[in-house]
């Protein structure tokens, strides 16, 4: 059974730090996998995805690589911003039929001004 | 434009009621999905339908009976509402492998609290 971790479980830092939030997994036969964003009280923005094949993605501030090998993925954002607060969660889709997220408990970002 | 939507936002009722919350998706996807939040905000799926037909049923009690009229709408029905039930609801919908990316889009949320 995929079970997947975040550590830490909540990070705060100043505006302006480069900050790293990591994700692991214990079943490396994966589909794919992807970074959310959930914001309080609001549903999940998909921020990236990284096929299987791949080794990292980016998206403006944000670089998230993934080690397969490993299994380890981690989502890099720079230039820390008060915006970029929220939780962000990695969930994996495994290489099976079964079509469904398996999602880590998060880590609870807070960025101070 | 919304792209994944749900209703309604929020639910509040009483234990031994019976009530549905709907989803619907305006992506085209196949696929459709529910999670559920607990209070500690550990996200996980309940069902997923693939062209209206059930392809995964969690270990999720029989009071829940998720209904796909068409591949755009997948409803939530909860029967008997016990306290546990308490969290916040999700539907997700997604591509039909092998299409790539296979990326899941999640809709608001409904927060639903029995009292």
């Amino acid at each position: 059974k995929q079970e997947v971790t975040q550590i830490p479980a909540a990070l705060s830092v100043p505006e302006g730090e480069n900050l790293v939030l990591n994700c692991s997994f214990t079943d490396s036969a994966i589909y794919n996998l992807q970074w959310f964003r959930q914001d309080p009280g609001k549903g999940l923005t998909s921020l990236l995805l990284i096929q299987s094949s791949q080794r990292e993605q980016t998206s403006g501030r944000l670089n998230a690589s993934l080690d397969k090998s490993s299994g380890r993925s981690t989502l890099y954002i720079a230039a820390s911003q008060p915006g970029d607060s929220a939780t962000y969660l990695c969930a994996l889709d495994m290489d099976t039929g079964r079509r469904a997220l398996t999602f880590g408990s998060g880590t609870r970002l807070q960025v101070q001004p | 434009d919304t792209a994944v939507s749900q209703t309604p936002k929020y639910l509040v009722t009483q234990m031994g009621n019976d009530k549905s919350i709907k989803c619907e998706q305006n992506l085209g996807h196949d696929t459709m999905y529910w999670y559920k939040q607990d209070s500690k905000k550990f996200l996980k799926i309940m069902f997923s339908y693939n062209n209206k037909e059930l392809i995964i049923n969690e270990t999720v009690p029989n009071r829940f009976s998720p209904k796909s009229p068409d591949k755009a709408h997948l409803n939530l029905h909860i029967n008997s509402l016990e306290l546990g039930d308490s969290a916040v609801y999700f539907c997700a919908s997604s591509p039909t492998r092998p299409y790539i990316p296979y990326e899941q889009y999640f809709g608001p949320g409904t927060r639903l609290t029995v009292t």
